[in-house]
């Protein structure tokens, strides 16, 4: 299995410049977690998908930040505008919501916004 | 995150044990968890108990539950270089992880 994987690896973006983020969750799963992690705040999660619907957003910022699960394969988390203060590592996680799993996550995608 | 704490550091000498320590608030949690993180890398699940185990040993590491005070530890032992990293905690509530802030191990020679 190749696991979560995650693009771009890195960016570095102007602030006021769009940027998406993607994730290809592992095949078979139906949750989609998308962290971020800071030094000041941690791992804080900003948005759950359950079977493709949006469950949790509550983390999500501010409403510069967007994400959408088109498919079961496939999410994406927007910044727009981007700002100095959203460089962060983003990282996807998925699980197949039964008993006895766990949660994996990608290699994550660092974001710098100058 | 405020519902899950530990140390912020770790100093250990290169061969001896390491012992990182853990609060958590949600009893009702199913999974407790231990994340590695190395200097520009991502989350490596390292191990994780259920909520009905006291202890799991996995080669180097053993990870201590104990439920009634909601404490989880982590002990390596034999610690190598390799085991310099940031290491997080985490509870499984109904569909997340909360995570610590995570404590970083820094093994010296």
């Amino acid at each position: 299995d190749a696991g979560v994987i995650q693009s771009p690896r890195h960016e570095v973006t102007e602030m006021g410049q769009e940027v998406t983020l993607r994730c290809k969750p592992i095949s078979g799963h139906n949750s989609l977690f998308w962290y971020r992690q800071t030094m000041m705040r941690g791992l804080e999660l900003l948005i759950y998908f359950n079977n493709n619907v949006p469950i949790d957003d509550s983390g999500m910022p501010e409403d510069r930040f967007s994400a959408k699960m088109p498919n079961a394969s496939f999410s994406t988390l927007k910044i727009q505008p981007s700002e100095p203060r959203d460089s962060a590592v983003y990282f996807c996680a998925s699980i197949l919501q039964s008993s006895g799993n766990t949660i994996y996550f990608g290699e994550g995608s660092w974001l710098t916004v100058v | 995150g405020e519902d899950v704490e530990q140390s912020l550091f770790l100093s250990v000498r290169e061969g001896d044990s390491s012992v990182i320590n853990c609060t958590y608030t949600d009893s009702s949690s199913t999974y407790l968890y231990w994340y590695k993180q190395e200097p520009g890398a991502g989350l490596q699940l390292l191990t994780y108990i259920f909520s009905n185990m006291d202890m799991k040993q996995d080669q180097r590491l053993t990870v201590l539950l104990n439920k009634k005070d909601k404490h989880l530890s982590l002990r390596i032992a034999d610690t190598q270089t390799g085991d310099s990293a940031i290491y997080f905690c985490a509870q499984q509530g109904d569909y997340k992880l909360s995570f610590g802030a995570g404590t970083t191990v820094t093994v010296r020679a």
